[in-house]
């Protein structure tokens, strides 16, 4: 069965400067969210979309921007990169209506250095 | 605050006992999801529970969703030196559209052969 895809797997970027992650949902499905998990730390919810609209937020910072396209992929931009940005960012997807059920991308690993 | 108190936080065992990890909250939620993660990997899901009491069972794997929705336990039997990884509880207040996930601190197992 199809999973999520994020590309690229890993990126290393140096501070200040701009980095771009690619998530494809799961075929059908309506919702992306996008997920930054620090070394040891537990996923923390930065932003979702529904339907190519925003639909809630957390805790992205100013410094990050997303969007969801027409063909319902989605990309998170990430400008003035800062040392503590470097971490493990997954993209997930869901369907509405069946049990909100969310599946998680493999991650793309960002290092900042 | 940790709005999703899962316990233990690292446990490690002998292969064939059998352990429980708790997930609990004073929020009630409308789905509770729990996933494995490899290091360096996008969570896995195991399984979703939506209904006050639900009870699934995964092979040597059962998760309890409480009656009042707000806590859910994962029970190994037996377990084996393949059940090492961790293991992170997320609940769901929303609909999937806005349904941010909320995590537990993951609870790291060690099974030793």
């Amino acid at each position: 069965a199809a999973g999520v895809i994020q590309s690229p797997r890993h990126l290393i970027k140096e501070k200040r400067e701009t980095a771009t992650l690619k998530c494809y949902p799961i075929p059908r499905h309506d919702t992306v969210y996008w997920y930054q998990q620090g070394p040891g730390q537990d996923p923390q919810f930065l932003i979702s979309f529904y339907e190519k609209m925003q639909s809630d937020k957390g805790s992205i910072p100013d410094r990050f921007s997303a969007q969801q396209f027409s063909d319902y992929h989605s990309e998170l931009n990430m400008s003035s990169l800062e040392l503590g940005d470097s971490a493990l960012y997954f993209c997930a997807s869901s369907m509405t209506g069946a049990g909100n059920t969310i599946y998680f991308g493999e991650g793309s690993w960002l290092t900042v250095v | 605050t940790q709005l999703l108190e899962q316990s233990p936080q690292f446990l490690s065992i002998q292969e064939g006992e059998n352990l429980t990890v708790y997930c609990n909250s004073s929020s009630v939620f409308s789905s509770l999801q729990w996933y494995r993660q490899e290091p360096g990997e996008g969570p896995v899901l195991l399984v979703t529970v939506v209904t006050g009491g639900e009870v699934k069972k995964l092979k040597r794997l059962t998760f309890q969703f409480g009656d009042a929705r707000k806590d859910s336990s994962l029970h190994i039997t037996a377990a084996q030196p393949g059940d090492t990884g961790l293991y992170l509880c997320a609940g769901s207040h929303g609909s999937s559209n806005t349904g941010k996930l909320i995590f537990g601190q993951g609870t790291t197992l060690q099974v030793k052969p």
